[in-house]
């Protein structure tokens, strides 16, 4: 069973700051790897997708990477500002029709 | 681009009741449609999928008595919850999925529910 591990659990850094968030999941034969941003009591928005033959995917200040036979993913983020503060889900599905496996997030604070 | 509404946005009911939920993709078909709740402080974990016109598949631990799914159309997914209880009380997202190579599931905004 895919299981989806996020660290930190927390992040609080000051403005400005670039930093990285990570993705680790137990069985590589994934189809996908997305990054999400949930705002407190909000859904989800879709911030970059990572099909299983992509190395990378870059929106704006946003970098995502991934490393399907090491299970792992990081989403950089760049010159970070309080408006980035939410909660990031890391998710994969093992196929365009399955479900998505989120791990538990990472609480993004940042400080003006 | 693709567009996933949820009706109601929140809804507030009473023990033993039950509540209807709607996902409708508003500008695309779906073949298959995910329901997907999330518990305070918790991650998203998936309910069931859901493909139009056949029954849907329950996640493991998920009771297909309490949570009733019918995929009505390409466009429309609905949630039931039957006789809910105050543990049912939770934030449930739908996501829905274009059937295209490549493409990737589009959710909606979440439904609130609160069981008193």
């Amino acid at each position: 069973k895919q299981e989806v591990t996020q660290i930190p659990a927390a992040l609080s850094v000051p403005e400005g700051e670039n930093l990285v968030l990570n993705c680790s999941f137990t069985d590589s034969a994934i189809y996908n790897l997305q990054w999400f941003r949930q705002d407190p009591g909000k859904g989800l928005t879709s911030l970059l997708l990572i099909q299983s033959s992509q190395r990378e995917q870059t929106s704006g200040r946003l970098n995502a990477s991934l490393d399907k036979s090491s299970g792992r993913s990081t989403l950089y983020i760049a010159a970070s500002q309080p408006g980035d503060s939410a909660t990031y889900l890391c998710a994969v599905t093992e196929g365009g029709a399955d479900g998505l496996t989120f791990g538990k997030g990472t609480h993004l604070i940042i400080q003006p | 681009g693709a567009v996933v509404s949820q009706h109601p946005s929140r809804v507030i009911c009473k023990s033993g009741t039950s509540v209807k939920i709607e996902c409708r993709s508003l500008d695309f078909q779906a073949t298959t449609m995910f329901w997907y709740r999330q518990f305070p402080k918790k991650s998203l974990m998936l309910m069931a999928t859901s493909n139009e016109g056949s029954k849907a598949t329950y996640e493991q631990g998920v009771e297909k008595d309490k949570f009733l799914i019918n995929h009505a159309s390409l466009t429309l997914s609905t949630l039931t919850v039957t006789s809910a209880h105050p543990e049912d009380s939770s934030f449930y997202i739908c996501s829905a999925y274009p059937g295209l190579a490549g493409s990737q599931q589009f959710f909606g905004p979440g439904t609130r529910l609160t069981v008193l």
